[in-house]
């Protein structure tokens, strides 16, 4: 099976652009969550999307939003920019909410200038 | 709200040594799973190993095993016989049935030959 696919894999945007990244999870997986790495802050859970709904969200601003299509695939968008939003952001796909292991993709390399 | 700490930012071993990395958790539950992840230098995140709360047995992969001690709320991870291949950034995480994953800010392993 292929893995989790994360595109594109590196951004430069600059402050005040909006940014729009995709996750593809593994085949037959319909859970899909989203992190933001930072080096000070670790890893920042974002959401959690599962058949198209959100199940969970972190403490992030509204600037962070996310869907999932029916084919699972989702996409998460960031508007207004800030230089704060530097990350790599990762996406991990399971098969269904719960505690199942995560299968993380090798995630978006943001850079906001 | 649930916390995960890793109070080892660094750790460094021998090539061959064996290398334990901590981790503790704050929780008032009693049913949820813990998990080791690494992420090597490629920056994709792999699954170590997995822990289900209501197991006493500790789990344990190859070379891989933890020592779970649920009173006290901690859960470290015992690398034997390190290898070169194991220098990696390590995460600790904790998630209870149908909510998010919490991940620890991480511990970088440096092996040394």
């Amino acid at each position: 099976k292929a893995g989790v696919t994360q595109t594109p894999r590196y951004l430069i945007k600059t402050r005040g652009q909006q940014v729009t990244l995709s996750c593809s999870p593994i085949s037959g997986h319909r859970s899909v969550s989203w992190y933001q790495q930072t080096p000070g802050q670790g890893l920042q859970f974002l959401f959690e999307y599962f058949s198209e709904t959100q199940r969970n969200k972190g403490n992030f601003p509204g600037r962070f939003s996310g869907r999932q299509f029916s084919n699972s695939r989702s996409e998460m968008n960031v508007s207004t920019l800030e230089l704060g939003d530097s990350a790599l952001y990762l996406c991990a796909s399971s098969p269904v909410p719960g505690p199942e292991t995560q299968y993380f993709g090798p995630g978006t390399r943001l850079l906001v200038l | 709200a649930q916390t995960v700490t890793q109070s080892q930012p660094e750790m460094s071993v021998q090539e061959a040594e064996t290398v334990t990395l901590s981790c503790t958790y704050d929780t008032s539950e009693s049913d949820y799973y813990l998990f080791w992840y690494k992420q090597p230098p490629s920056r994709q995140m792999i699954l170590v190993i997995r822990q289900e709360a209501y197991k006493q047995q500790n789990a344990t992969e190859n070379r891989f095993s933890v020592n779970f001690q649920k009173a006290a709320k901690s859960f470290s991870l015992k690398i034997s016989d390190s290898q070169l291949g194991d220098a990696a950034m390590y995460f600790c995480a904790y998630r209870r049935t149908g909510n998010q994953f919490y991940f620890g800010t991480g511990t970088s392993l440096t092996v040394i030959p």
